[in-house]
């Protein structure tokens, strides 16, 4: 099984708002990423968790605030997002830690709009 | 370091058709490679992988890739497109020591009827 599930599916937020996705995987993988991805464009890569600490954060605004509460899951806490944060938002992960050649598997993502 | 070119951001076909994606990449150190797909507002779905070994990849949907070194090259075919093969296609590679995969531009594929 190579599933990585995200919620919710579809978001609709304003610009004062607190919201959060949510990430999850079962397949013992060490390494889990958030990507944000804009129309016609590869994803962008956010944030990433290695063995459940924060490895890379690139330089993403502090209204975006990732949490690894335990090896399966990964939230995105969102709060007073701009028009231009609406995007695809992309969970990964893989078994090996950041940087490894491990293959990454991708959630169904979040489409997010902020109003 | 690492990168991935894709020539052509659309490539049109017809239904029955050869489908052909071109990957060519640039690398320090012998590379992996990766195609994934993407449906309209899914995620990234896996293809195939080239590590090492045979470098004709077979993957799903009918899909494989040849690793051609002296061509820098992991081009993607299909003998015959279907009409659900219209996506968006993205070649990728990881990046290195403390780098994160490197991905393509990029290449929408529509199937015409």
């Amino acid at each position: 099984d190579t599933e990585v599930t995200q919620t919710p599916k579809h978001l609709v937020m304003g610009m004062t708002n607190k919201k959060s996705l949510k990430c999850e995987q079962h397949m013992g993988h060490r390494a889990m990423y958030w990507y944000k991805q804009k129309a016609k464009k590869p994803p962008e890569l956010m944030f990433v968790y290695s063995y459940e600490k924060l490895s890379i954060n690139e330089s993403v605004p502090s209204r975006f605030s990732p949490e690894c509460p335990n090896s399966s899951l990964l939230n995105l806490h969102l709060h007073a997002l701009q028009p231009e944060d609406s995007a695809l938002y992309l969970c990964a992960s893989s078994q090996g830690g950041w940087g490894s050649t491990d293959t990454q598997y991708f959630g169904p993502g979040t489409r997010l709009t902020v109003l | 370091a690492q990168s991935v070119t894709q020539l052509g951001s659309h490539v049109s076909v017809s239904e029955g058709a050869l489908v052909l994606l071109r990957c060519n990449y640039s690398s320090s150190v012998p590379p992996y490679l990766f195609w994934y797909v993407q449906y309209p507002n899914q995620g990234l779905q896996l293809l195939l992988k080239y590590t090492t070994g045979a470098t004709l990849v077979k993957g799903i949907n009918g899909f494989e890739a040849e690793f051609k070194k002296s061509e820098t090259s992991f081009h993607l075919t299909k003998p015959s497109a279907h009409m659900s093969d219209a996506a968006e296609y993205f070649c990728a590679l990881p990046g290195g020591y403390g780098q994160n995969f490197v991905f393509g531009p990029g290449t929408r594929l529509s199937v015409l009827p």
